[in-house]
């Protein structure tokens, strides 16, 4: 079945870098693409980009352009979210979602990955 | 900057039918934003209901459907179950990039 396990928590300094992993199982990696999604303490769903998982190409959101990096590493079905210069209000659960086509995003979700910000 | 709007609270009766709505800051949102609806449940990730404005996953209860409604998004619960009470989230596609709504939280009572 499919399956997406994410990294554990992160405590990261204002300033630091935090990087994300997501590894897929139980589908054919390549052939889908995968979206990151956050979600800060008692706030909606924020959609940050996506991923296709065959090129590597990706879309950001214009909200976090400059500071995020999607990458994908196919021999491990893993795929990497890095967000730099982060800041206080960047605390949140961060979250991957497989998309089959590119239109039918989160089929399937990782279990979420809190990133707390704090001095 | 896109807004997605959506309402943020609706109270249901069980048995009864509430329908929320997915509202665009650039006008008539049609089956090209490929509306997609997520359910959210306390300490839970999103899961899925809707994709591509009226597809159901193999997992969505048949009490739950999409539709275009008055230029909006739509997602209709007939027969509200206890267990309905949760965020809703539309997701909206714009060029490449998604933008998700406020959440409706839905309370049964």
């Amino acid at each position: 079945q499919v399956q997406l396990v994410q990294s554990g928590a992160e405590v990261k300094k204002p300033g630091a870098s935090v990087k994300v992993s997501c590894k897929a199982s139980g589908y054919t990696f390549t052939t889908s693409y995968m979206h990151w999604v956050r979600q800060a303490p008692g706030q909606g769903l924020e959609w940050m980009g996506i991923i296709n998982l065959s090129g590597g190409t990706t879309n950001y959101a214009q909200t976090f352009q400059g500071r995020v990096a999607m990458t994908r590493d196919t021999s491990t079905s893993t795929v990497h979210m890095e967000l730099s210069s982060l800041k206080s209000e960047d605390t949140a659960v961060y979250y991957c979602a497989r998309d089959t086509s590119g239109a039918i995003p989160g089929d399937h979700w990782g279990q979420g990955t809190q990133v707390t910000v704090s001095s | 900057q896109t807004v997605v709007t959506q309402e943020p609270s609706l109270t249901v009766s069980p048995g009864g039918t509430v329908i929320l709505t997915c509202a665009s800051s650039t006008g008539v949102v049609t089956s090209g934003y490929y509306p997609n609806w997520f359910q959210q449940k306390p300490g839970q990730a999103p899961r899925a209901l809707i994709y591509s404005t009226t597809n159901k996953h193999s997992w969505t209860p048949a009490r739950f459907s999409g539709s275009l409604l008055g230029g909006k998004a739509a997602l209709t619960l007939s027969a509200v179950q206890p267990e309905d009470e949760a965020e809703y989230y539309c997701l909206l596609y714009y060029d490449g990039a998604w933008v998700f709504g406020g959440g409706t939280k839905l309370t049964v009572l």
